[in-house]
Order: C-alpha cells, then structure tokens, then sequence
C-alpha cells in the first residue's frame, strides 16, 4: 500500500457542482494533514490544513477520519477558478521528517 | 515579502556536466527540503534539512547532493546529470519541519538533461 493514495482523476464537473476527493494515508501515527492546491505544474500552494477531525473555510471542508485512515475534501457550488491538481499532503507521512504528496487529483470545471 | 526563491527557473544540460540549483528563504525557516515531480507521481522528496549542517534522505535521493552551510540557502547539485534526472524541481521551506508545519514553496525550477 503506497504511504499516501488519492483519488485518480480527473474529475469533470459543471460550474455550482459539488465534488469530493478522498485521500488515505497508511501511517497512522500521522498527526495533521494539508490539501495543497496546484496550478498548471506551478508550485504549490497551501489550500487547507487538517488538524482533528475537520475544517472548513468557505466553500471548501476538509475532514479527517483517523479510524479509517482517511481526509477528504469537499467542494462546494465549484467554479471555474477551481480548476486545478489537488494534493493530498501528510507531513511524517513516511516517518520521521520526511514529507509524502499523495499524486494528485486533477479538477475541470466547466461552464 | 516572504518568499522561497529558486535559481534558475529553466535549465538545459547535457548527460554529465555538473549543475547546481540554488534555493534560497527569508523566512528564517529551520526546515528545507527538496522535490521532484514527474507526471502521475506527484511530488517526491529527494533530501531535506532540519537545520544547518543536518540533512536527510527522502524518498529518491539517488544522484543528487545538498548542502546547508546556512540557514537561508539548500542548494540541490547534480554532480552527473542524467536524462531520467529531467523534471520539475521544487524547493520548499517551513518553521521546523514538524507535522502542523505549512510549507512554501519556490516557483520551481523545470530541468531538461539531453
């Protein structure tokens, strides 16, 4: 089992749709977990932090299910802006320091 | 303006000759690390740093060197390029490395080894 797997896309949805990406993760000492959001192979950029069992921040809402080992996120009324790679990101997801990315899912929204 | 700066953004090379990219925060960050990504893999660690003069491998470590002589620069060397070493680089940095840590990171930096 890989140390982090996401949802393969990519998802395509109509504009005002709500969609959700799940992630696992297999180290269940890991504490807290991060939704980045990727641009167009640009750097990537902080979207959501996941410390306990949720977030939420605006029409986005991440959740966390230690039982089962998973977060995910969920989207609300999407917009084309929306449009992007989400990476699902455990800190000490591989022990230690090191970081793990999940691979990413890739988001259309289409008007 | 805080920033994670990468140098250069593109680079051209040919199988062997040594080349450096060069990061660089002024965040006054503890933690630095390096990533690749390639398609459908995501991003993968090649080595981090805890702080000055400690390192560690990530995930594929292989072929690459870094240093961290101070606290500001983690610079990525390739002593032999090679063409499956082609990629896009990322440099990112955060307060400690822990797990509530948000990390930042640099423009990227897409090499090309021929």
């Amino acid at each position: 089992r890989k140390e982090v797997e996401q949802d393969p896309g990519p998802f395509n949805v109509p504009e005002g749709a709500t969609v959700a990406f799940n992630c696992t993760y297999s180290n269940s000492a890991s504490q807290s977990f991060f939704w980045y959001r990727q641009d167009c192979r640009k750097e990537p950029k902080l979207l959501m932090s996941v410390y306990s069992s949720g977030n939420e921040d605006g029409r986005f809402t991440a959740q966390l299910n230690r039982a089962s080992q998973y977060i995910s996120l969920l989207i609300r009324d999407s917009k084309l802006s929306d449009s992007a790679t989400y990476l699902c990101v455990v800190p000490n997801g591989g022990g230690g320091f090191k970081t793990i990315f999940g691979a990413g899912t890739r988001l259309f929204v289409k008007a | 303006e805080a920033q994670v700066t990468q140098n250069p953004r593109y680079l051209i090379t040919v199988t062997g000759k040594k080349l450096t990219v060069t990061c660089s925060q002024n965040m006054n960050h503890e933690y630095m690390s390096w990533y690749r990504q390639d398609p459908g893999l995501g991003l993968r660690q090649i080595y981090y740093s805890m702080n000055v003069e400690v390192t560690d491998k990530g995930d594929v470590p292989e072929g690459y060197k870094v240093s961290r002589k101070e606290k500001r620069n983690f610079p990525l060397i390739l002593e032999s390029p090679s063409p499956n070493q082609t990629s896009l680089y990322f440099c990112a940095s955060s307060l400690f490395g822990g797990a509530g840590d948000i990390q930042y990171f640099g423009a990227g930096t897409r090499l090309s080894v021929l």
